[in-house]
């Protein structure tokens, strides 16, 4: 069974920091890798999808890397802002197209 | 505008009372799925269907009811609710082109059962 964890579970930073999230899974057959970003109270907001054939992904200051041999995804944030403060989740598509999301890591970046 | 969109937003039920949460994607997507979000045990899948009349469990599925008659649709059912299922609920949609793409989330839905 697919199982997905994030570390840590929360992260506190000044801003302007370069930070690192990660996720791990046990079961490297998946067919994508989804980073979301929660903000509290409200819904899911796609952040970057990394196919199971990709390396990387990159939209603006984030940066999403992907290694199915390790088992293991990095969210890079550059130059975090007190606006990137949120939850960030993973997520895996298992081989039976089941969506199997990490328990989250959250974020808070001082000014 | 593509949008995932649930109703109703905030439900409070008494246990017993069977309730309905829809679903709707104007994206034409093939995959859509229901998800429970928990403080402490994070978001959890409860059904997921790939196409119409494909219906297939999640994680979490004792309790819960789907159907799949049209591709647009994706109701949750919940036949009679218990207040183990008070919790927020999420619907998604993505395609299943290219393996899967983007999932688009709905704004959730609030049940409180009491």
């Amino acid at each position: 069974k697919q199982e997905v964890t994030q570390i840590p579970a929360a992260l506190s930073v000044p801003e302007g920091e370069n930070l690192v999230l990660n996720c791990s899974f046990t079961d490297s057959a998946i067919y994508n890798l989804q980073w979301f970003r929660q903000d509290p109270g409200k819904g899911l907001t796609s952040l970057l999808l990394i196919q199971s054939s990709q390396r990387e992904q990159t939209s603006g200051r984030l940066n999403a890397s992907l290694d199915k041999s390790s088992g293991r995804s990095t969210l890079y944030i550059a130059a975090s802002q007190p606006g990137d403060s949120a939850t960030y989740l993973c997520a895996a598509l298992d081989s039976s197209y089941k969506l199997i999301f990490g328990s989250g890591t959250r974020l808070l970046v001082r000014p | 505008e593509a949008q995932v969109t649930q109703n109703p937003r905030y439900l409070i039920t008494v246990t017993g009372k069977k309730l309905t949460v829809t679903c709707s994607q104007n994206m034409n997507h093939e995959y859509m799925s229901w998800y429970r979000q928990d403080p402490g045990l994070g978001l959890r899948q409860i059904y997921y269907s790939m196409n119409v009349e494909v219906t297939d469990k999640g994680d979490v599925p004792e309790g819960y009811k789907v159907s799949r008659k049209e591709k647009r649709n994706f109701p949750l059912i919940l036949e009679s609710p218990s207040p183990n299922q008070t919790s927020l609920y999420f619907c998604a949609s993505s395609t299943l082109a290219g393996g899967g793409e983007t999932q688009y989330f709905g704004p959730g839905t609030r049940l409180l059962v009491l």
